[in-house]
């Protein structure tokens, strides 16, 4: 299975910052990387897909990036509604993988 | 607006079958370029994609789940199932649906729209 790894697994951040987070994959998986937000009880919702699309209807503070075998969300101007848990996903090969994900509080 | 809801039994025995359906509104099961999938999380764990089944059938499947996962499409109810054989405590998870576009190579690709998810819990 292809394995995605976080990083930070989790971090402290304060109202307007600037925050990215990190998964590198296993093996090549062209831009099939897609990140989620999970808040505290609730199912996951897409944010990115395919590496750097919006999903609709999601703020665009929201951006998504690669670098090589890297891919990252940033989170510019930081918001309290943006706190939870954040998972990237790789649909390039079946079974599709998940991240360990990564908690973003606020400080 | 698409909507997903899970149902079936909160609470499964050990050694017996966990089944779950999940019905869809707003869309069409049978619309093509598009995949409905499993995904489930062990409470305060991660998320585990268990497979996902187009509306003609076809599967994906998990080969971590030993071949106890099996998936099917009701089309005239517009709804999709899981059924998980020879269960244990390991199993006990909350359950999403999903729909997830095929990707260009017939994959299933990103959950846009979940359903809630409900927790089933596999004891005696």
């Amino acid at each position: 299975d292809i394995r995605l790894t976080q990083s930070p697994l989790s971090l402290s951040a304060s109202v307007g910052d600037r925050v990215t987070i990190t998964c590198r994959a296993s093996q090549d998986i062209s831009n099939d990387l897609n990140w989620y937000l999970q808040k505290r009880g609730e199912a996951p919702k897409l944010v990115i897909h395919t590496a750097s699309s919006l999903h609709s209807g999601v703020p665009s503070r929201f951006s998504g990036g690669r670098s090589g075998p890297d891919f990252s969300l940033t989170i510019t101007n930081l918001q309290t509604e943006d706190v939870g848990t954040y998972f990237c996903q790789q649909s390039y090969f079946p079974p599709a993988t998940f991240g360990q994900g990564t908690r973003v509080e606020i400080q | 607006q698409l909507q997903l809801q899970e149902s079936g039994p909160r609470l499964v025995k050990p050694s017996e079958t966990l089944s779950l359906t999940c019905t869809v509104s707003g869309a069409s099961i049978a619309s093509n370029s598009f995949f409905w999938g499993w995904i489930r999380q062990p409470p305060g764990e991660g998320l585990e994609w268990l497979g996902a089944i187009y509306h003609t059938g076809y599967t994906y499947y998990n080969p971590s789940l030993n071949s106890r996962v099996t998936m099917s499409v009701d089309t005239s109810k517009n709804e999709f199932s899981l059924r998980l054989s020879s269960v244990t405590a390991r199993d006990t998870a909350i359950y999403y649906c999903a729909r997830q576009p095929a990707t260009a190579r017939f994959y299933p690709g990103a959950g846009d729209f979940w359903g809630q998810g409900t927790l089933v819990t596999v004891s005696s």
